[in-house]
């Protein structure tokens, strides 16, 4: 069965870095992109990217970009996701999703359990 | 513009219909999806396309577009369908995703 399984919580500091990882199984990993979405507490989803497992290909979010690294590792089926340069509302679960596509849209049919990043001093 | 606007609450007695809606001009070259989230969970899709439900998805979920609202029925809303809903599609010019800022759904 389809698995995206991510990595624990965290909490830094601010104007640290955090990287977390979004390991998929039951399925061929290069086949489906892997978005990133994440979620302020109390808050909606924000998309913040996605990655194609294919090629490497990236395509940002334009409050994210130049802070945020999306990669892949195809030997282990992991995707990761980097924000450098935390602050406070850098705070949210972040979720790792499988993009799937029809002839008519693109959807999100798998999607890892979260994880939780603190930004505190 | 590139949003999506959705009723930031919206409740249905037990077993009657509900209509929770979206707005925006991706809309009118994507379908959207839609995505059930309660509390302390990952979000799930419960509609895709033009009117597509994952398998396990009841069939009183369903999908429709019009222009550039698309709308997200569920006809006789059961207790355990109250959570957060989001509409999701695609800017047209940049292939940005776009998230609607969700509607929670209570069920009376």
């Amino acid at each position: 069965q389809v698995q995206l399984v991510q990595s624990g919580a965290e909490v830094k500091k601010p104007g640290a870095s955090v990287k977390v990882s979004c390991k998929a199984s039951g399925y061929t990993f290069t086949n489906y992109y892997i978005t990133w979405v994440r979620q302020a507490p109390g808050q909606g989803l924000e998309w913040m990217g996605w990655i194609s497992t294919y090629s490497g290909d990236t395509n940002y979010a334009q409050k994210f970009q130049g802070r945020v690294t999306m990669t892949t590792d195809t030997s282990t089926n992991t995707a990761y996701m980097e924000v450098r340069s935390l602050r406070s509302d850098d705070t949210a679960v972040y979720f790792c999703a499988r993009e799937s596509h029809d002839s008519s849209t693109y959807y999100y049919d798998y999607w890892g359990q979260g994880t939780l990043v603190t930004v505190s001093s | 513009s590139s949003e999506l606007t959705q009723d930031p609450a919206v409740s249905v007695a037990l077993g009657q219909t509900v209509r929770i809606t979206c707005q925006g001009d991706s809309l009118r070259n994507y379908f959207s999806s839609w995505y059930q989230q309660r509390p302390g969970q990952a979000p799930a899709v419960v509609i895709y396309g033009k009117n597509n439900r994952p398998s396990g998805i009841p069939d009183r979920f369903s999908g429709s577009s019009s222009g550039n609202t698309a709308s997200l029925t569920i006809t006789g809303a059961q207790a355990e369908d109250e959570a957060d809903y989001y509409c999701n599609s695609r800017d047209t010019s940049s292939y940005h995703v776009l998230f609607g800022g969700g509607t929670k759904l209570t069920v009376l």
